[in-house]
């Protein structure tokens, strides 16, 4: 079956940048997304990337697409406590929607 | 506009009594997902309708997890008879079409003791 990975923890000091990293295994996904977890709460739409797209950029969020490798990032800017939260990774195909195990990011203050 | 939402939001219960979390998903939406949330395993998804028909039940634990969709405002997740194991975070999220962006409900937060 399809399979989405991530690492499961990532520290960074407030400040920093922070960079999450997905890889996915399905060649037929058409959109991309991240989600953030915040605790004892539901999963929160960040953001999401068509798969024809390589870069998408919002805010303090930049969202990186490599299709070919089948490798898609998030890098956080100027991380702060209140970004500390699990971010899932996941993607859609027209079948099926799977999502990672999600990174757990601790920002350190 | 509203999200989706559950109910309960937390839940106690003893082992064997029969549990049932509901959902009405964004107006507008024809595919509805359950997904449990527990340490151990991660997010898994435990069925999903799509204009009120279960497409894919495969993610249900067992026979003791049902789910129906009566209608396309509301759906439920049962549980008959609950047991320790099933304590986890069930979520219930839906999306405008199958395979477009999922949103996600606060969870009903289940104990069975």
């Amino acid at each position: 079956g399809e399979d989405v990975e991530q690492s499961l923890f990532l520290s960074v000091r407030e400040g920093d940048s922070s960079v999450i990293n997905c890889t996915y295994t399905d060649s037929s996904s058409t959109y991309l997304y991240w989600y953030k977890q915040e605790p004892g709460a539901g999963l929160q739409l960040l953001t999401y990337i068509f798969s024809n797209m390589d870069m998408k950029q919002d805010q303090r969020l930049t969202v990186l697409l490599n299709k070919k490798d089948k490798h898609l990032s998030l890098r956080i800017a100027d991380t702060q406590t209140g970004d500390s939260a699990i971010y899932f990774c996941a993607e859609s195909s027209y079948q099926k929607v799977t999502f990672g195990t999600g990174t757990k990011l601790q920002v350190i203050p | 506009d509203a999200g989706v939402i559950q109910s309960p939001r937390h839940e106690v219960t003893e082992m064997g009594q029969e549990v049932t979390l509901r959902c009405k998903p964004i107006s507008g939406h024809n595919s509805l997902f359950w997904y449990r949330q527990t340490m151990m395993r991660g997010l898994e998804l435990l069925i999903y309708f799509n204009n009120n028909v279960p497409i894919d039940d495969s993610g249900m634990p067992e026979d003791r997890f049902s789910a129906k969709m009566p209608n396309a405002s509301f759906s439920t997740l049962k549980i008959q008879p609950s047991e320790p194991r099933d304590s986890a975070v069930y979520f219930c999220a839906s999306s405008r079409d199958f395979g477009n962006t999922i949103y996600f409900g606060e969870g009903s937060w289940l104990t069975v003791v």
